[in-house]
């Protein structure tokens, strides 16, 4: 079947513009997770969304990103005022909650370039 | 969750078995022993996981020492595509645990053909 889905795959912006990036889940996968990875590092865990819970924003790192997802499927990931220090692959992950295995599905990432 | 440490990195030769090790010597009763891995320009992609005992399937095995202190990614036959960054993760049972993973540098493995 279909899996994770992410859109753009590349996005150049320049500093000071709003970004939008989205994540089209594993239909059914009631979590979904956004992660970033910077050129040479390890991923880095952003925001997580669980059902119809309150989302976990404690990966945000800064108050100019926030995301959203809407009827528990699509998600977007909104970065504000870009900086260049925010260029990095944003890779979006879903799964299905089970209670003791949460297998991650994930995404061919957006990479964003902040000029 | 708790700490793992892997080598940086690693070599292998095609159609050669490959042990990527993994330590975690602070591991908890409930924390299960997971393995990604990143193949290049691509998401992560599950491999593995395991509690206590040693688990197989497709991909890979995953030996996991009889005090769970560490455990070891066994690759039966290396290819050339299963060159990647193989992650080693701590995850603690769903139950009251955060949902995401926390990745660490992970070890580069090297497929020579």
């Amino acid at each position: 079947g279909a899996g994770v889905s992410q859109s753009p795959s590349n996005k150049v912006t320049e500093k000071g513009k709003d970004v939008e990036l989205r994540c089209d889940p594993i239909s059914g996968h009631t979590a979904l997770y956004w992660y970033r990875q910077s050129l040479g590092q390890g991923l880095e865990f952003l925001i997580y969304f669980q059902g119809n819970s309150a989302p976990d924003k404690s990966g945000l790192p800064s108050d100019r990103f926030s995301a959203e997802r809407t009827g528990g499927s699509v998600s977007t990931l909104t970065i504000q005022r870009t900086q260049q220090e925010d260029s990095a692959v944003y890779l979006c992950a879903s799964s299905v909650r089970t209670s003791k295995h949460d297998e991650q599905y994930f995404g061919p990432g957006t990479r964003l370039t902040v000029t | 969750d708790a700490k793992t440490t892997q080598p940086n990195s690693m070599e292998s030769n095609e159609e050669e078995p490959v042990h990527l090790p993994c330590n975690h010597s602070t591991i908890s009763g409930t924390d299960y022993i997971h393995w990604y891995r990143q193949l290049p320009s691509q998401g992560p992609e599950y491999v593995i996981h395991g509690l206590t005992s040693n688990v197989n399937n497709r991909m890979a095995s995953l030996a996991i020492a009889e005090d769970r202190k560490s455990s070891t990614l066994i690759l039966h036959r290396a290819t050339l595509r299963d060159a990647a960054v193989y992650y080693c993760i701590l995850r603690r049972n769903y139950g009251g645990s955060q949902g995401n993973l926390i990745f660490g540098k992970g070890t580069k493995l090297s497929v020579k053909p």
